[in-house]
């Protein structure tokens, strides 16, 4: 069983085309995360959600929107979509926020390529 | 200039030798280390976690932590070619929503 699973696996699409990345974890888990890693492998906190409510939200464009629908769904919306948002995104998931020891689950990650 | 930094490789060792893997980090409000290990086209995996300087071992995984120089490291011994990977160090502060900030990522290869 997926305990984090995210859909598509691939993502090639056109410049200033809008797409929507989802994931799904069955680990029954409170809080869920959208990770960007770039080409240089280097892995940046986009999102977090907890309990359907937004915790974090770093510099990111305004063009991306997550949209968590249940405690176990989280999913990204890009608009506009630019050459650099090429990367894979990853989506995570830990059981809350204030255990020092929350680990965070990570799925395989959808790799987008814009063209 | 980052936060954390790991050198990125590669590191190419023979298998059975120790790979030692180093992050430097900037902030001393960062009270907890982790190091994950990530396989080509796959999410990140937890490996080692650790909240204080010294030492903490985990089978053939030793993670190391200096506060004073802000200075973690993981040292895998024995070495076997399934350890080859890209492994990330990351930290976080007490009471920050969890939030994990990642060194670049070290590509190890170990050779047969």
């Amino acid at each position: 069983d997926t305990a984090v699973s995210q859909t598509p696996k691939y993502l090639v699409t056109q410049m200033g085309n809008d797409k929507s990345i989802k994931c799904e974890q069955n680990l029954g888990h409170d809080t869920m995360y959208w990770y960007k890693q770039d080409s240089k492998k280097f892995l940046k906190i986009m999102f977090s959600y907890n309990n359907k409510e937004l915790i974090i939200n770093e510099t990111v464009p305004n063009r991306f929107s997550p949209k968590s629908p249940d405690k176990a769904h989280l999913n990204l919306h890009i608009n506009s979509l630019e050459l650099g948002d090429s990367a894979v995104y990853f989506c995570a998931s830990s059981s809350g926020l204030a255990g020092v020891t929350d680990t965070q689950y990570f799925g395989p990650g959808t790799r987008l390529t814009v063209l | 200039q980052k936060e954390v930094e790991q050198d990125p490789g590669p590191l190419s060792v023979p298998e059975g030798a120790i790979v030692s893997l180093n992050c430097t980090y900037s902030n001393s409000a960062f009270q907890y280390f982790m190091w994950y290990r990530q396989y080509s086209r796959k999410g990140p995996e937890l490996l080692m976690y650790t909240y204080s300087s010294g030492n903490k071992e985990d089978g053939r995984f030793t993670a190391q932590v200096d506060k004073s120089s802000k200075y973690i490291s993981l040292f895998i011994r024995d070495s076997q070619p399934s350890d080859s990977a890209t492994y990330l160090c990351a930290v976080k502060r007490q009471a920050a929503g969890n939030k994990l900030t990642f060194g670049g990522g070290t590509r190890v290869l170990v050779k047969p």
